[in-house]
């Protein structure tokens, strides 16, 4: 059975700080992949970025980077100098397949709060 | 602008009621979902169509009912619901092919049955 475990319900920074958001996963499958997503308050969630199990690259976007440590399971998601727009729900996800037939199965969420 | 379109965005029902959630996809997509998002939970994916024929139903009570006419539209027939069926529902689409499953989400209705 595929779990994602978001231990962080809620933080809460000031601008510009640096902020990491935790994500373990368990699946016995080899084959998967990881998911980011932001719910902003408006409801809908946003696609941020989509890792599969044989890169363990490291990305970096802009203010954004992911650090995916197959060894322990972990997608971790660090934003660098917080804005306040960054305030949301964010959201790890983890699929075992391709297609419409995969599932995404989804943490917690852990609400991100980034004060002026 | 999103390419998922939800409608209505609130609705507030009572248990005795029948209403419909609607759904609309404006990127070629062929996979549509339906997920509740209940407070302090993880999304719960409940339907899943794929080509328009229905892939995955997750354990969900008839009181649900899915609706797919095409690979643009997506309905969830709601009745008799119950109280805690009061959440968000989100509904999402994606590109049925070999690539993995990035999919794009709808702002959501807002549910709240009395």
């Amino acid at each position: 059975a595929q779990k994602v475990t978001q231990a962080q319900t809620e933080i809460s920074v000031v601008e510009k700080e640096d902020v990491t958001l935790d994500c373990v996963y368990e699946t016995r499958d080899t084959t998967y992949y990881l998911f980011w997503y932001k719910q902003p308050p408006s409801g809908e969630l946003v696609f941020l970025i989509r890792r599969n199990s044989f890169d363990e690259q490291n990305e970096i976007s802009g203010r954004y980077s992911w650090n995916f440590q197959k060894s322990t399971s972990s997608f971790n998601f660090t934003i660098t100098a917080s804005q306040v727009v960054d305030s949301a729900v964010y959201f790890c996800a983890l699929s075992d397949s391709t297609g419409a037939n995969s599932k995404l199965t989804f943490g917690k969420g852990i609400t991100l709060s980034v004060r002026p | 602008e999103t390419g998922v379109t939800q409608t209505p965005r609130h609705l507030v029902m009572g248990m005795t009621n029948k209403k419909s959630l609607k759904c609309e996809q404006h990127l070629g997509h062929n996979a549509m979902y339906w997920y509740k998002q209940s407070a302090k939970k993880p999304l719960e994916l409940m339907f899943v169509y794929s080509l328009e024929e229905r892939v995955e139903n997750n354990s969900v009570p008839s009181r649900f009912s899915p609706e797919c006419p095409n690979s643009s539209h997506l309905f969830l027939h709601l009745h008799t619901l119950q109280p805690e069926d009061s959440a968000l529902y989100l509904c999402a689409s994606s590109q049925d092919s070999g690539n993995p499953n990035e999919q794009f989400f709808g702002p959501g209705t807002r549910l709240t049955v009395l």
